[in-house]
């Protein structure tokens, strides 16, 4: 299952499936993404992260896509899980670094 | 042990009161924030101190006052509490301003004006 970004804040995919979660992030100078991911009634968790020099990092069943050309990030679930059920965020830093901007968070549901 | 620790977790008032919300952090980090999270799930950021000194304050309205006595402490105090302010505010630290890394959220308190 893909979702679509900003248009489409919800995702639902069935378990064993692989998940891509799309992001448009605003600032062409950021040059450090964040996912995150929210459980209910949980803050945000660090899941991944990727630096403006890189195009593509894996982690555990995670892989972030950057495509600076258009502005996008992607987040790749592999084989997901029930547990993997959440809100995830993308977020950009700027070179300035104060903060991170966070994008429109996108709802997965990962049905059994 | 929890790493950034918010209290409470839950708060329920009345329109008009005034109300604290507390944060810790014992990561060592220096720059601490206040995020603000709407019914939408929108994380919209409202201040940051490095060190103890201000360094973000977004369009907040004046009766939100951050206070930070040390740089493990990032505390909010809200004035005069409006239905509006109904929301989910989250703590969190990062290392320092400018290094590569991410934030550490603390828990959330629900905040619910009635």
């Amino acid at each position: 299952g893909e979702s679509v970004g900003l248009h489409l804040p919800t995702l639902s995919v069935q378990e064993g499936d692989n998940s891509i979660i799309n992001c448009a992030y605003s600032n062409s100078a950021s040059d450090y993404f964040i996912w995150y991911k929210q459980e209910s009634g949980k803050g945000p968790q660090f899941i991944i992260d990727i630096r403006s020099n890189m195009d593509k990092r894996q982690g555990q069943r995670v892989t972030v896509l950057l495509n600076k050309t258009v502005k996008h990030l992607s987040l790749q679930i592999a084989a997901t899980q029930p547990g993997d059920s959440a809100v995830y965020f993308c977020a950009e830093n700027a070179p300035s670094g104060s903060r991170l901007t966070f994008g429109e968070g996108t709802q997965l549901t990962v049905n059994p | 042990d929890t790493a950034v620790s918010q209290t409470p977790k839950y708060l329920v008032t009345q329109m008009g009161n005034d109300k604290s919300i507390k944060c810790e952090q014992n990561l060592g980090h220096d720059t601490m924030y206040w995020y603000k999270q709407d019914s939408k799930k929108f994380l919209k950021i409202m201040f940051s101190y490095n060190n103890k000194e201000l360094i973000i304050n977004e369009t907040v309205p004046n009766r939100f006052s951050p206070k930070s006595p040390d740089k493990a402490h990032l505390n909010l105090h809200i004035n005069s509490l409006e239905l509006g302010d109904s929301a989910v505010y989250f703590c969190a630290s990062r290392q320092d301003l400018w290094g590569v890394g991410g934030y550490t959220f603390g828990s959330g308190t629900r905040l619910t004006v009635v």
